[in-house]
């Protein structure tokens, strides 16, 4: 069955810091990963996504993630945080389908000054 | 392309009532989708729909719950009986096939009292 680890709960940065948000996957085929972003009382918006090709992809707001096949990694990076940046972030898989896909409990992110 | 609408935005109840929520999707988006995410956790998955037709329900989706969309276009998700566990945020979502990602609505957050 599919899952989505995202071992970090919490995590602190200053602003102006680089940022790397964990996410490990279960599935026994090529997955669709997602990594999206919920700001509080809000909907999800979709950062960025990876179905086949370039392993490495960028998305919205500076972001970009790498699929890692043999470590069922897809962690997503920014260079430089900005204040504006704080929010809860969720990793997601899909499976062949495509009809449902499986999130993780997501990493909140504060970002201080 | 007005995003994926969500009402209403918050509702409150009393256990034992009914409540009924709707979802106007992107419109071109032929696939609709509900999600319930409690609070800590990422959303989980409880059904979809592909035009009128509503191709997989969750087993979180108990005989209190029943969603349509009787027209292909907005959909409604009601839940009889209510109780205090179904206290939640209720995201809808639409996309034109699992490989591209949802859009997400605001979504409608439930309390039950």
């Amino acid at each position: 069955a599919q899952s989505v680890t995202q071992p970090d709960i919490h995590i602190t940065v200053s602003e102006g810091a680089s940022l790397e948000l964990r996410c490990n996957y279960s599935y026994g085929a090529t997955p669709y990963l997602f990594w999206y972003v919920q700001s509080p009382g809000q909907g999800l918006q979709l950062l960025l996504k990876y179905f086949s090709g370039d392993t490495l992809v960028q998305g919205i707001k500076g972001f970009e993630a790498e699929f890692k096949r043999s470590q069922s990694s897809f962690n997503l990076r920014k260079p430089s945080v900005h204040w504006s940046d704080a929010a809860e972030y969720f990793c997601a898989v899909g499976a062949g389908t495509g009809n449902q896909f499986y999130f993780g409990t997501g990493t909140s992110l504060t970002v201080i000054p | 392309d007005t995003g994926v609408s969500q009402n209403p935005r918050h509702k409150i109840t009393k256990r034992g009532q009914n409540v009924t929520f709707r979802c106007d999707p992107i419109s071109e988006h032929n696939r609709l989708y509900w999600y319930r995410q409690t609070l800590g956790q990422g959303p989980e998955f409880l059904t979809y729909f592909q035009n009128e037709a509503q191709l997989e329900k969750s087993r979180l989706l108990s005989d209190r719950f029943s969603a349509e969309r009787p027209k292909g276009s907005f959909s409604t998700l009601e839940i009889q009986r209510t109780e205090q566990g179904d206290s939640a945020m209720y995201l809808c979502a639409s996309n034109t096939g699992g490989i591209y990602g949802y859009t997400f609505g605001s979504g409608t957050r439930l309390t039950v009292v």
